[in-house]
């Protein structure tokens, strides 16, 4: 069975990176996509970005100045950074195995605050 | 940006009453539209991809419908558990996009 799972502060202060882990077990990350969503206080969804079976990378242009998403192969993991963050941030991040049917599969999402 | 307009934004009915939940995208996008449930508290969890292809697992009164621009998801005799936030998605575009959601509630 495919399982996610989201690490990482809760915490931020504003001007900050904002770094997360996604462990995945079940399932290779060398194969599919993987990506990163949040939800904002209010309920709009945010898809923001994804690393794909080989290594290369999308994000949604409105991140990406600020986005970076990277992966360690060797401990089935994957990373999201998100550079110079503000209080409107702030949300519960997702990662998910991405693609075009639909997220399938998701993290239990990690809430994570801008504040100073 | 593809940007897909639900409605309504809040539902209210009662446990056994069936309902409609419409997605409306701002372009053609064919049947790349997908559609989740999100509980209170949890992650959000696939219902129907591409429009009306079930997925495993899910309960056989969830359907869905439509093409091109417009989209529903269809609950037949609504049940308790049903009462939580629905979200369509479209990857037509590399860019995915998400619908604000619809609220179902307990009238």
């Amino acid at each position: 069975e495919v399982q996610l799972q989201e690490s990482g502060p809760g915490l931020v202060k504003p001007s900050q990176s904002l770094s997360l882990t996604c462990s995945v077990t079940g399932y290779s990350i060398t194969s599919n996509y993987w990506g990163w969503i949040r939800k904002f206080p209010g309920n709009k969804m945010e898809w923001m970005g994804y690393i794909s079976y080989s290594g290369s990378t999308s994000y949604n242009p409105s991140l990406k100045s600020r986005i970076s998403i990277t992966r360690d192969t060797s401990k089935n993991q994957f990373f999201l950074q998100l550079n110079s963050v503000t209080t409107e941030d702030t949300a519960t991040y997702y990662c998910a195995r991405t693609g075009s049917s639909g997220f399938a599969y998701w993290g239990q999402g990690t809430l994570v605050t801008v504040s100073s | 940006n593809i940007v897909l307009t639900q409605s309504p934004a809040t539902l209210s009915v009662t446990p056994g009453e069936s309902v409609s939940l419409s997605c409306r995208a701002s372009q053609s996008i064919s049947t790349s539209i997908h559609w989740y449930q999100q509980k209170s508290n949890e992650s959000p969890r696939l219902l129907i991809k591409y429009a009306s292809q079930s997925i495993s697992g899910i309960p056989s009164r969830f359907s869905g419908s439509g093409s091109g621009t417009d989209f529903t998801l269809s609950i037949n005799r609504v049940e308790s558990e049903d009462f939580s936030i629905y979200y369509c998605q479209q990857s037509y575009s590399s860019l995915f996009t998400f619908g604000s959601g619809t609220k179902l509630e307990i009238k």
